[in-house]
């Protein structure tokens, strides 16, 4: 079935530092792909999208490309600042589109 | 701006109670889903409902059940807590997206601690 694999957490970086989480996926045929957000003592929020392979979706600084040869969807960024700190989730719409699925979740935590 | 509205941020009570989660989302929003969030187990669907009156099971439904009589209000219902089920539970909404994909919108989350 569909699923998705992330890299375990936590990560811990500092201020500045160059940021990137893996994120790889099973599914039939080529899904949209997701990456959510989740700040301390709030929900999940959209982070970025890409609807198709080799589609580059990009918000606040991060990026990630869709790699259909790789079945992946890493996320990256280039500078990571204190505010970034938060759980970073992986996502695909299950086969026939109601569910998504989640991975378990990158915790980040930048220092100072 | 919109937003889907849990009733609570922390609730407690205590073991064999009926507990109720309340979901609001102003968003006109066809789709409503409950999730429970665990360390180590990431987000795990409970129920989702596509349809006011409609509901569907998740991978999780044991000792759940749901109620939707109005659009934009989506309830959980913890039939006898037990302390297993002390949990973050999010609450998302999103819309019909026939065979589009439409990302879903979270509220801030319940913390329920069962005693």
């Amino acid at each position: 079935g569909d699923s998705v694999t992330q890299m375990e957490g936590p990560v811990t970086l500092s201020e500045e530092a160059f940021l990137t989480i893996n994120c790889t996926y099973t599914a039939t045929g080529y899904p949209s792909l997701f990456w959510y957000v989740q700040y301390p003592g709030e929900g999940l929020q959209l982070l970025l999208k890409a609807t198709k392979a080799d589609d580059k979706g990009s918000n606040k600084g991060f990026e990630a490309t869709y790699r259909k040869e790789t079945t992946s969807f890493h996320l990256e960024k280039g500078s990571v600042q204190v505010s970034d700190s938060a759980v970073y989730f992986c996502a695909l719409p299950s086969t026939g589109g109601f569910k998504t699925i989640f991975g378990a979740g990158t915790r980040l935590f930048v220092k100072a | 701006d919109v937003k889907v509205t849990q009733s609570s941020r922390y609730l407690v009570k205590r073991t064999g109670e009926k507990v109720f989660l309340e979901c609001v989302q102003d968003m006109d929003h066809e789709n409503m889903f409950w999730y429970r969030q665990d360390p180590g187990l990431g987000l795990r669907l409970i129920y989702f409902s596509y349809d006011v009156k409609m509901k569907e099971k998740g991978d999780i439904p044991e000792g759940y059940s749901v109620s939707r009589e109005k659009k934009e209000r989506f309830s959980l219902i913890l039939e006898s807590a037990s302390t297993n089920q002390t949990s973050m539970y999010l609450c998302a909404s999103s819309p019909a997206g026939g065979l589009v994909y439409q990302p879903q919108h979270f509220g801030d989350g319940t913390r329920l601690s069962i005693l």
